[in-house]
């Protein structure tokens, strides 16, 4: 089967830095994406990942490691506003994306 | 104006009823999806539709009915839902199917079916 794994929940502080992991277990690959959403809100596209390596788009940097199956979100100098969950998801060999549940991210003063 | 709207945003329904929620999407794309999301699930692919045309329906119950009239539009219909269907119902677009086409996605349809 298909499976895409991310922590549940995770806190951390104003200013800090956080790591948000996924690993993947997929019938092929076709990319990774990255959405936040929240809480009430739709979800908002922030990163796209197809060839292994980092990509950084201001405070926030998206890797992929495709051998391992594995990529993280690293969020920088966090925000209160950046409290949401961010969801990852795998393109799969017929072009259909499978969703992680999603990581709820906590940010505290 | 977000490029995605969804109506109703919320809609409490009983067993027996039929209602439809509707989707727009104003950034000319030519894929539409319906999902449902669910507390502490993986968003579920429900339909998609290319250029107007069905092109997925994963297992669904007949008792969700999708409509798409043109590219921007897109409709749900529901009837005789169980409670279990309560769910968060989202829409999304993007420019086309395909690995790196980001989707958008509208704010969503609570439904809580009673």
């Amino acid at each position: 089967g298909q499976n895409i794994d991310q922590p549940t929940e995770m806190t951390a502080t104003e200013g800090a830095i956080v790591q948000i992991n996924c690993t993947y277990q997929t019938s092929g690959f076709n990319g990774l994406f990255w959405y936040q959403q929240h809480a009430g809100e739709a979800p908002t596209f922030l990163s796209y990942n197809v060839l292994d390596g980092l990509e950084e788009k201001g405070r926030f940097s998206s890797f992929l490691s495709r051998s391992k199956g594995y990529s993280y979100l690293l969020l920088k100098e966090l925000q209160m506003k950046d409290s949401a969950s961010y969801l990852c998801a795998v393109v799969d060999s017929n072009y259909q994306l499978i969703w992680g549940a999603g990581t709820k991210l906590i940010i505290k003063p | 104006e977000t490029g995605v709207t969804q109506t109703p945003r919320h809609l409490v329904m009983g067993m027996t009823n039929k209602k439809s929620l509707k989707c727009e999407q104003h950034l000319g794309h030519n894929a539409m999806y319906w999902y449902k999301q669910s507390a502490k699930k993986p968003l579920e692919l429900m339909f998609v539709y290319n250029f107007k045309e069905q092109t997925e329906n994963n297992s669904v119950p007949s008792r969700f009915s999708p409509e798409c009239p043109n590219s921007s539009h897109l409709f749900l219909h529901l009837h005789t839902l169980q409670p279990e269907d309560s769910a968060l119902y989202l829409c999304a677009s993007s420019q086309d199917v395909g690995s790196y086409y980001e989707q958008y996605f509208g704010p969503g349809t609570r439904l809580t079916v009673t």
